[in-house]
């Protein structure tokens, strides 16, 4: 079954310090989709991207965070300057035209701010 | 705000038994409607979709939802202890878009 690949499935980084993170969709969806949930709480959306460029994004998603898709195949979520409150675990979703808001997700990337 | 509230329980239920599973939306005019599972520490996976007012059923799992009361649920039938999970409602706001607004969660504890 067609899946959602994600890496680092854990970093650890220093506070002020930029991670990315990668994903890569399934091959023929279009919509792509990053999440957070931190330790205990929600899942909470922070961006989607459609036809290479964003098409919505939270309150959460300010100037720290971007996304890119560099090539054909990867997704990826680039947090600048982290902050101990960053540390979340991290979901990628994509989804199809067909099912545009029928999202599958990706294992997650635990991020921990030290 | 768009809100999804959900008990966060723990709910526990013995083997076999009924679970019941609810949630409410505060957007009148939300679209879609979801029931994801999560297993600690892992990600949310589908269990059911729903869009229209009514029942859904497919296999053990039966969605329901009604929109003028603002309430969707989950029935589990013949519960099993891998059924012990936190089930998420998941809402897709009114205008189109498809962004997802979850709620905390139930957790879910079926007991031998």
């Amino acid at each position: 079954e067609p899946e959602v690949t994600q890496t680092p499935s854990h970093q650890v980084t220093q506070m002020g310090q930029e991670v990315i993170l990668r994903c890569v969709p399934i091959s023929n969806h279009l919509y792509f989709y990053w999440y957070r949930q931190i330790l205990g709480q929600k899942v909470e959306f922070l961006v989607s991207f459609y036809n290479n460029e964003i098409s919505e994004k939270s309150e959460i998603f300010d100037d720290q965070f971007s996304v890119e898709r560099p090539d054909g195949s990867n997704f990826t979520l680039k947090i600048r300057s982290t902050k101990l409150e960053d540390s979340a675990m991290y979901f990628c979703a994509s989804s199809g035209v067909s099912g545009a808001n029928v999202l599958t997700f990706g294992a997650g990337s635990r991020l921990t701010v030290l | 705000q768009k809100e999804v509230e959900q008990n966060s329980g723990p709910l526990s239920v013995p083997e076999g038994a009924i679970a019941s599973l609810n949630c409410t939306y505060s957007d009148r005019v939300s679209q879609s409607f979801f029931w994801y599972r999560q297993y600690s520490g892992k990600s949310p996976e589908l269990i059911m979709s729903i869009y229209s007012n009514g029942d859904k059923e497919d296999g053990r799992f039966t969605a329901q939802l009604n929109k003028a009361s603002q309430y969707v649920s989950l029935l589990i039938r013949d519960s099993q202890p891998s059924d012990s999970a936190t089930y998420l409602c998941a809402v897709t706001p009114s205008g189109g878009g498809n962004k997802l607004t979850f709620g905390t969660g139930t957790q879910l504890k079926v007991e031998l």
